[in-house]
């Protein structure tokens, strides 16, 4: 069975601080992992790495993913109250009638304070 | 947003009377997925179709059956509700089996009592 696994499940940070999201996982036929942010409503898509080792990077935002080790961090500096959300990661998965079935991590709930 | 659509937004229902939740996308894509998600779990994949009349159970299909008898229509139905159903239910929808750009509908909160 597919597991992604995500700390911390919470974190309170200033604006203003670095924070650093862990994402690990454990899935047959491994294709990409992503990330996600959900604030009210629906998650909304952040990153798709496929390759290890390559930055991906969004203004404040940048997430890599290591292939040997099975992780991915993802990585938001300067914080800003507006990045208040849960961080999604999520697997997907390549294989046979699975190909492109995403399987999610509890998710990290992260809180700027002002 | 971006052409999918969740009814109802909310609902309370009883235990032990049957549910419908529906998703609808204008976006004519082939794959739709109906997650759920709970506190301490993420979002868990209850059912999924990859066309109309296909499809497939997720992780946590137990209690749930669904239907697609049109592309732009996935129907998620809880034949007997328990209050272990109590979530919130996003629909997704995908263009292809080489896409993984989700895009996700705003959710139905659904509370069994």
């Amino acid at each position: 069975e597919d597991k992604v696994v995500q700390s911390p499940l919470s974190l309170v940070v200033h604006e203003g601080d670095t924070v650093t999201l862990n994402c690990s996982y454990e899935v047959t036929n491994f294709r990409s992992l992503l990330w996600y942010k959900q604030e009210k409503k629906a998650p909304t898509f952040l990153f798709m790495l496929t390759s290890s080792g390559i930055e991906k990077k969004s203004g404040r935002l940048s997430s890599i993913l290591d292939k040997k080790e099975l992780f991915s961090i993802l990585n938001i500096t300067a914080t800003q109250t507006g990045d208040s959300a849960v961080y999604l990661c999520a697997v997907g998965n390549a294989g046979g009638t699975s190909y492109g079935k995403l399987t999610f991590g509890q998710g990290t709930i992260l809180t700027v304070h002002p | 947003d971006a052409g999918i659509t969740q009814s109802p937004r909310h609902k309370v229902t009883e235990t032990g009377t049957p549910v419908t939740l529906r998703c609808h996308q204008t976006e004519n894509h082939r794959y739709m997925y109906w997650y759920r998600q709970d506190p301490g779990h993420g979002l868990r994949l209850i059912h999924y179709s990859y066309g109309v009349k296909d499809t497939d159970k997720g992780e946590v299909s137990d209690g749930y059956s669904v239907s697609r008898s049109k592309t732009e229509d996935f129907l998620l139905t809880l034949e007997s509700a328990t209050s272990s159903q109590t979530s919130v239910y996003f629909c997704a929808i995908r263009p292809d089996r080489t896409s993984y750009g989700y895009t996700f509908g705003s959710g139905t909160r659904l509370t069994v009592v």
